[in-house]
């Protein structure tokens, strides 16, 4: 069955620590690749997206992810956090041929001030 | 634009009571989806629908229904709340088309079954 593991499930950093998430999925064929992110009392919103092209690809509030397609990965970093990143980010995979989504468990994020 | 709006924002159900979780969307989306969350387990596909009038079961559809009568609204309900479903239940929408399946989520609904 298809998967999308996110390694880890909590996460502390202080305000200008370098963030990085892991995010691995297993699907062998072409994929759609996303980043969602929850902020404390609000809905999911969209981070950023990979559908083609460049596998590095920037999305809003500084974050960016690279998609290596021989490691199954699209990990989501941010080179300098901020308190206002505190929020829970989730991965999810739409393999290209199927619409709908495969999430991962998610990674709560702490920024301490 | 409001998007996805859900109705209600809280519930809390006995075990057997019935309900019914509404979901608009004002962005003309083709797609609808009802999602839970529940801890550590990301969000589950319960129900989705492709269009108008068309619906069908998702990763964990076992205990809802969902109808799709309006383009604009996705139902789901309950006929026996059991405390299994307690969660937080998300719809989202998404336009025709893999190259636009960004999809935009409502804010949730947290149910309680006792």
């Amino acid at each position: 069955a298809q998967s999308v593991s996110q390694h880890n499930h909590h996460v502390i950093l202080s305000e200008a620590a370098s963030l990085e998430l892991g995010c691995n999925y297993s699907y062998g064929g072409t994929v759609n690749l996303f980043w969602y992110v929850q902020y404390p009392g609000q809905h999911l919103q969209l981070l950023l997206k990979y559908f083609s092209g460049d596998p590095l690809v920037k999305g809003i509030k500084g974050f960016e992810a690279e998609f290596i397609k021989s490691k199954f990965s699209f990990n989501l970093r941010k080179p300098s956090v901020q308190w206002s990143d505190t929020a829970e980010y989730f991965c999810a995979v739409t393999p290209d041929s199927n619409y709908q989504l495969i999430w991962g468990a998610g990674t709560k994020l702490i920024i301490k001030p | 634009n409001a998007g996805v709006t859900q109705t209600p924002k809280f519930r809390v159900l006995k075990t057997g009571q019935s309900m019914t979780l509404l979901c608009a969307q004002d962005m003309n989306h083709e797609y609808m989806y009802w999602y839970r969350q529940d801890p550590g387990m990301g969000l589950r596909l319960i129900h989705y629908s492709v269009g108008e009038g068309t619906t069908a079961k998702g990763e964990v559809p076992d205990g809802y229904n969902v109808s799709r009568l309006k383009k604009q609204n996705f139902l789901l309900g309950l006929e026996s709340a059991a405390p299994s479903q307690t969660s937080v239940y998300f719809c989202a929408s998404s336009s025709f088309g893999l190259a636009n399946n960004e999809q935009f989520f409502g804010p949730g609904t947290r149910l309680t079954v006792l």
